[in-house]
């Protein structure tokens, strides 16, 4: 069954560094997102994206943070500057339509912010 | 989206049906119930959703109340492997870009497997 891959399973950096977190979400899929989940809280929402734009963000999605699919397979989270407070796992998803279909999500990638 | 108000923690025995509860009672009529569920620290692993009807698959069964204002998750034979955090989330359509696609998640329902 195809699946949503995430690399690296686990990123450390130090503050003020940046980071790309990597995303191969399911082939035929057209919409992309990505989550956090800050160590013993709730999954949350950060960002969607379609037809290579963003379709909607959350707040905790700030100026630091940027996505891009910069070919037909991979799909990016980038914190320009890191801070301690997003050490947190990422979740990427993705689903084929926007309506009535599930979002499928990768195994994530914890950042260690030191 | 809909909020909805799960129990913070069931338990059931091995073998046994889990029946896990989510009330909804301010959704609307193009939202969809969703469930999903997220073992340790794993990503959410999608089970099942419905509009009206209930649904079955191969991994769980969601019955929705006529009036759909609540719903059940149904593992028909819950094991050691089914212990995880259960997620009721209500979604819009996506219809409007203003409702938005995503999925909400709440603190869920934290289910037990005992042996």
């Amino acid at each position: 069954e195809p699946e949503v891959t995430q690399t690296p399973s686990h990123q450390v950096t130090q503050m003020g560094q940046e980071v790309i977190l990597r995303c191969v979400p399911i082939s035929n899929h057209l919409y992309f997102y990505w989550y956090r989940q800050i160590l013993g809280q709730k999954v949350e929402f950060l960002v969607s994206f379609y037809n290579n734009e963003i379709s909607e963000k959350s707040e905790i999605f700030d100026d630091q943070f940027s996505v891009e699919r910069p070919d037909g397979s991979n799909f990016t989270l980038k914190i320009r500057s890191t801070k301690l407070e997003d050490s947190a796992m990422y979740f990427c998803a993705s689903s084929p339509t926007a309506m009535g279909s599930p979002l499928h999500f990768g195994n994530g990638t914890r950042l260690t912010v030191t | 989206d809909a909020k909805t108000t799960q129990p913070t923690s069931m338990d059931c025995a091995e073998g046994r049906a889990a029946n896990l509860p989510c009330n909804h009672s301010t959704i609307s009529g193009n939202e969809y119930v969703y469930w999903y569920r997220q073992i340790h620290s794993q990503g959410p692993q999608y089970i099942i959703h419905g509009l009206k009807n209930n649904e079955t698959n191969e991994m769980a069964s969601l019955i929705i109340t006529e009036d759909r204002k609540s719903s059940t998750l149904i593992l028909p034979h819950a094991t050691l492997r089914d212990t995880a955090v259960y997620y009721c989330i209500v979604r819009g359509s996506g219809e409007k870009k203003s409702s938005g696609d995503k999925l909400t998640f709440g603190t869920g329902t934290r289910l037990a497997v005992r042996p």
